[in-house]
């Protein structure tokens, strides 16, 4: 069975630090997804990884996927308030979306 | 463009009663999924459907049923509700082939009295 951890699952920073969330899974997976979530809100989709060494960037985000360790990365470059909120991993177990989810890291940017 | 509607957005029901949920996805989007956000439990994949067909189902009981029309529009269904039923229910759309991102509509919230 596939597993997907996150960590940490809450973190409290304040603006211009840098921090970075984990995503470990158990089993063989090339598609990893980063989503985020505002309080009330969808899903909005940010990074899809692909293959392994692969890495995006969007602004103050950046993502990083290696297939050999199992592990994907979130890194937050001087963070600011507007990043506040619930960051999700999630990776395909068949690569046609049957997507298993980490429990979500719940990021809280303080001014 | 219009993103994926999810109809309706609240619902409340009473144990043993039915539901059905609809989502009309991203024009132009083939495969629908469908997932349930809990406290507990997170968020679980349910189902994925691309050109009607279903292609994967999560570990849901036979409870949950789905389907896509034609159109691409896709319905859930959940018979004999239960209370831990109580949940966000989101679907999510994508044109297919697992590299591109899914679209996700602003959910069903569906509470169980």
């Amino acid at each position: 069975e596939l597993k997907v951890e996150q960590n940490p699952l809450f973190l409290s920073m304040q603006e211009g630090k840098n921090y970075t969330i984990y995503c470990n899974y158990s089993t063989t997976s090339d598609r990893l997804y980063w989503y985020r979530q505002d309080p009330g809100k969808s899903l909005e989709s940010l990074f899809v990884l692909l293959s392994n060494g692969a890495v995006k960037q969007e602004g103050r985000l950046m993502a990083s996927l290696d297939t050999k360790a199992r592990l994907s990365t979130l890194h937050i470059t001087a963070a600011v308030h507007d990043l506040s909120a619930t960051y999700f991993c999630a990776v395909d177990l068949t690569g046609n979306y049957q997507l298993i989810w980490g429990a979500g890291t719940k990021l809280i940017i303080k001014p | 463009k219009a993103g994926v509607t999810q109809t309706p957005r609240y619902l409340i029901k009473t144990r043993g009663q039915q539901v059905t949920l609809s989502c009309s996805p991203i024009s132009g989007h083939r495969s629908v999924s469908w997932y349930q956000q809990t406290p507990g439990q997170g968020l679980q994949f349910l189902f994925e459907y691309f050109s009607e067909t279903q292609r994967n189902k999560g570990n849901f009981p036979g409870r949950f049923s789905g389907r896509q029309f034609s159109n691409s529009r896709s319905e859930m269904n959940v018979s004999t509700l239960e209370l831990g039923d109580s949940a966000l229910y989101l679907c999510a759309s994508s044109l297919g082939g697992g590299v591109q991102p899914q679209h996700f509509g602003d959910g069903t919230r569906l509470s169980i009295l």
